[in-house]
């Protein structure tokens, strides 16, 4: 079973441009999660999406957003890219359960690594 | 708002030696406690999960524990190699969010040959 991917995996852009990111599940995966990673903060949540809705945000400005698609394909945006914005951005998927808490185990992609300019 | 804290945040350690690694959250309602590696440059990868209603689990060489009501848990690694060398992490699974996951922030490790 193909594993979770991102695309693009390295990214350069300067401030005040805007930015999508993309991420394909594992297949049959309904859940796929986004986290910035930074030295100075660590891994931070930033949304997660279940069926196309997006059932939990962390504490990120208006500038991050997402979605999913009905094949479990999930895309994030940033927009007005500012210096501190360059980071790792990890997708992860996980099987979820229909309208519920998912109990499964995430499993993560390659990420996809922004240097803003 | 979940606090997680891993200590120590560096460690290095003769091949050979069993190790432990220490995990500590402040919000005790958690919905599952979670293991990860993660290799330089790299994303991360699952080692074990502990559901809230477990104590432990166990993988070969790992077994992690996990004491919800001292907000507590601990990977255990038997007869470290260096290959294990890799920062590993914990992420505490939020009882009041789906798949809101607070992640601690990591001990490196290095198994020296």
């Amino acid at each position: 079973k193909a594993g979770v991917t991102q695309t693009p995996r390295y990214l350069i852009k300067t401030r005040g441009q805007q930015v999508t990111l993309s991420c394909s599940p594992i297949s049959g995966h309904r859940s796929v999660s986004w986290y910035q990673q930074t030295p100075g903060q660590g891994l931070q949540f930033l949304f997660e999406y279940f069926s196309e809705t997006q059932r939990n945000k962390g504490n990120f400005p208006g500038r991050f957003s997402g979605r999913q698609f009905s094949n479990s394909r999930s895309e994030m945006n940033v927009s007005t890219l500012e210096l501190g914005d360059s980071a790792l951005y990890l997708c992860a998927s996980s099987s979820g359960l229909a309208g519920g808490r998912s109990t499964d185990t995430q499993y993560f992609g390659p990420g996809t690594r922004l240097t803003v300019l | 708002k979940q606090e997680v804290t891993q200590i120590p945040a560096a460690l290095s350690v003769p091949e050979g030696e069993n190790l432990v690694l220490n995990c500590s959250f402040t919000d005790s309602a958690i919905y599952n406690l979670q293991w990860f590696r993660q290799d330089p440059g790299k994303g991360l990868t699952s080692l074990l999960l502990i559901q809230s209603s477990q104590r432990e689990q166990t993988s070969g060489r790992l077994n992690a524990s996990l004491d919800k009501s001292s907000g507590r848990s601990t990977l255990y690694i038997a007869a470290s190699q260096p290959g294990d060398s890799a920062t590993y992490l914990c992420a505490v699974g939020d009882s009041g969010g789906y798949q809101k996951v607070t992640f601690g922030t990591g001990t490196k490790l290095q198994v020296i040959p």
